[in-house]
């Protein structure tokens, strides 16, 4: 079936550091690539996404890549601060063909990042 | 303006007995969908709303739960006979336009349950 593999589990950094989240995905039909930010006790936020037909996608200290062909996406987290420390999810979606198909995300395990003052 | 709101945020049960969690979307947003994430893990898709019509029941775990939406608003998530490996946080999320093309989805912050 459909899944997301998301590498590493547990990340730290120090602060001012880069952080570099990978991910690999199983349905070549995916078009769509999110990333959540889940805070302690807080429900999922996103913070970028991406679809298939752009390679790279950035926002300000964030940014995510896609290699379609092989079938993996990452988060790239620039000049890392104490705030960044979360657990971030990715995930991947398909556009259905009616409107009773799509929608449904498929979320890799999770990463925890710790970023060090 | 308010985000998807969930309740109640923390609910302890026992084991057997029947629990109903509720998820209030962002005003407007058509789409629904009810997540389930155990302790450390990643997000399970349970079920999907366009409306008040479910079309994707696919990852309901068992005929204990079922989920209802009227007015295609206001959703609930009823367990029946509740087990313990229900413990868990379900995550209720919304997005404005609807399938077929997947949309932006909002997440509200979680029913926690624990099933003793």
């Amino acid at each position: 079936g459909e899944n997301v593999e998301q590498h590493p589990s547990t990340l730290s950094v120090q602060e001012g550091d880069s952080a570099v989240i990978k991910c690999t995905y199983s349905d070549s039909a995916s078009n769509y690539f999110p990333w959540y930010k889940q805070e302690l006790g807080k429900g999922p936020q996103l913070i970028i996404d991406i679809r298939s037909n752009v390679g790279e996608k950035k926002d300000q200290r964030i940014a995510v890549t896609l290699n379609k062909t092989a079938k993996h996406f990452s988060l790239h987290i620039t000049e890392t601060q104490p705030e960044d420390s979360a657990v971030y999810f990715c995930a991947a979606g398909r556009d259905g063909t009616v409107w009773r198909e799509g929608g449904k995300l498929i979320f890799g395990q999770g990463t925890e990042l710790s970023v060090k003052p | 303006g308010a985000g998807v709101s969930q309740s109640p945020s923390n609910k302890v049960t026992e084991k057997g007995k029947d629990v109903e969690l509720r998820c209030d979307p962002i005003s407007g947003h058509t789409a629904l969908y009810w997540y389930r994430q155990s302790l450390g893990q990643g997000l399970e898709f349970l079920i999907y709303f366009q409306g008040n019509s479910a079309p994707d029941k696919s990852g309901l775990p068992s005929d204990r739960f079922s989920a209802e939406r009227t007015g295609g608003s206001v959703s609930t998530l009823t367990i029946q006979r509740t087990q313990q490996e229900d413990s868990a946080v379900y995550l209720c999320a919304s997005s404005l336009r609807p399938p077929p093309r997947t949309d932006t989805q909002y997440f509200g912050p979680g029913t926690r349950l624990t099933v003793l």
